[in-house]
């Protein structure tokens, strides 16, 4: 059973609030990942880092921003909350090498009013 | 460059019928495929993996999935649908540009009718 976690599972929020989603593992996985997913939809890649300190940009734009000051937390932030953000998060991280496979969060559904 | 088509967005079966979804990959080099399954409000949970072993393999619920390099696909399939497989269904390959990136398909809608 992977143990990755995040909270809150589900957040409403209000337009311009600042925000953070928790991401946690204790499987000291060194890479860590952040999707975006509207609902019945494919998933994209927002940011990953590769370890302590090192953060890289998804595929897919986005107004947030991560940090990694511990290997097993990768919180994300948005600054100004808007309904365009309105989305599921999906937190996951794997290990070394790369047939590994990434192990997933249960998700913040995230509402913005 | 990696990519992964998943053909269908929804696929609908009966109770006890063959369970068939479809991946095809392309890739330069071997690839590490991957089989996830995701439920309502859910994560993703890795039903099987594909790391140049056996091309056929077994994953957990009952499904496998073969490797074929000369189709370049990895097809899931089951031999016969419950209804609690009625999920969404998402292949995946991970990169190897060095950046540890995975590449998901679009993912295909299970349904199982009674």
């Amino acid at each position: 059973e992977a143990d990755i976690y995040q909270t809150p599972r589900y957040l409403v929020i209000g337009t311009g609030k600042k925000i953070t989603l928790e991401c946690s593992q204790t499987m000291g996985h060194d890479k860590m990942y952040w999707y975006q997913q509207d609902p019945g939809m494919e998933l994209h890649l927002i940011h990953y880092s590769y370890g302590v300190n090192s953060t890289e940009k998804g595929d897919l734009s986005s107004e947030s921003t991560v940090s990694r000051i511990r290997t097993e937390h990768f919180p994300l932030t948005l600054e100004s909350a808007r309904p365009s953000h309105t989305s599921q998060y999906l937190c996951a991280s794997s290990d070394f090498p790369q047939h590994y496979e990434q192990y997933f969060g249960p998700g913040t559904r995230l509402t913005v009013t | 460059a990696q990519s992964v088509t998943q053909l269908g967005s929804h696929v609908s079966v009966s109770e006890g019928a063959l369970v068939l979804l479809r991946c095809n990959y392309s890739s330069s080099v071997p690839p590490y495929l991957f089989w996830y399954v995701q439920y309502p409000n859910q994560g993703l949970q890795l039903l099987l993996k594909y790391t140049s072993a056996a091309t056929l393999v077994k994953g957990i619920n009952g499904f496998e999935a073969e490797f074929k390099k000369s189709e370049t696909s990895f097809h899931l399939t089951k031999p016969s649908a419950h209804m609690s497989d009625a999920a969404e269904y998402f292949c995946a390959v991970s990169t190897t540009s060095g950046t540890y990136k995975y590449i998901f398909g679009t993912g295909t809608r299970l349904k199982v009718l009674a």
